[in-house]
């Protein structure tokens, strides 16, 4: 079956170490997302790479590094700069855009989610 | 930047009545999702509209896209005990980077057997 998978699903982290959660999609998307999710806060985007050797910045990306050196494959690098780091992590994917909007147009898929907790 | 306004906040219901929440926006929207997310995992999505006045049904659920293009709710009919979740509603504006959604933060819906 196709779809998004993150892991770990847990990760316990020291303050001032760096940690990198994982997410592998397997649905051929172009386009990858890392979204941060807070209690009451929604979801806030962090960084997306709509191709491969490329990303840009979200809402709050200071903090956290990424890198897309496969289609598959968009690695989220929370690192010691990031104050607040505690949170659920959220992986997505979609298809490329194709400047049209059509049924199944800006649809993300979501990962289940990782949960970083800072000891 | 943008911001969809998304409510009520939270809902306590008894099963089987009907529930409803909506999302409106300052801006123009060509895009309007609606997700559910149960706890520790990742949302799911439930229904999208494109076009403005568009009615969906999913089962129980039904989302509208709002004829201003500004709003959208969604209905779930009869609840049950597994509808309990947050659900969020999440769009894309004219102008907007394509795929970038904006997301409300979400209703959170408990139900009472």
């Amino acid at each position: 079956d196709g779809g998004i998978t993150q892991s770990p699903k847990y990760l316990f982290r020291k303050e001032g170490q760096n940690v990198t959660l994982s997410c592998e999609q397997n649905l051929n998307h172009d386009a990858m997302y890392w979204y941060r999710q807070d209690p009451g806060q929604g979801l806030r985007l962090i960084y997306y790479s709509q191709i491969v050797n490329d990303f840009q910045k979200g809402d709050i990306a200071e903090g956290y590094s990424v890198s897309r050196e496969k289609k598959e494959s968009f690695p989220l690098t929370v690192t010691s700069a990031q104050k607040n780091p505690t949170a659920f992590y959220l992986c997505a994917s979609r298809t490329r855009d194709s400047g049209r909007i059509f049924s199944g147009a800006n649809v993300l898929t979501f990962g289940a989610g990782s949960r970083l907790t800072v000891l | 930047g943008q911001q969809l306004n998304q409510s009520p906040q939270s809902m306590f219901i008894q099963e089987g009545e009907d529930v409803s929440m909506n999302c409106t926006s300052s801006s123009i929207f060509n895009t309007w999702l609606w997700y559910k997310q149960e706890p520790g995992e990742g949302p799911v999505l439930l229904i999208a509209l494109y076009k403005a006045g568009e009615l969906t049904s999913n089962g129980r659920l039904t989302a509208q896209f709002g004829i201003t293009r500004k709003d959208s709710f969604l209905n779930i009919s009869a609840s049950i005990p597994s509808d309990v979740g947050i659900y969020f509603c999440a769009g894309n504006y004219y102008g907007g980077s394509q795929g970038n959604l904006i997301f409300g933060k979400g209703t959170k819906l408990s139900v009472k057997p």
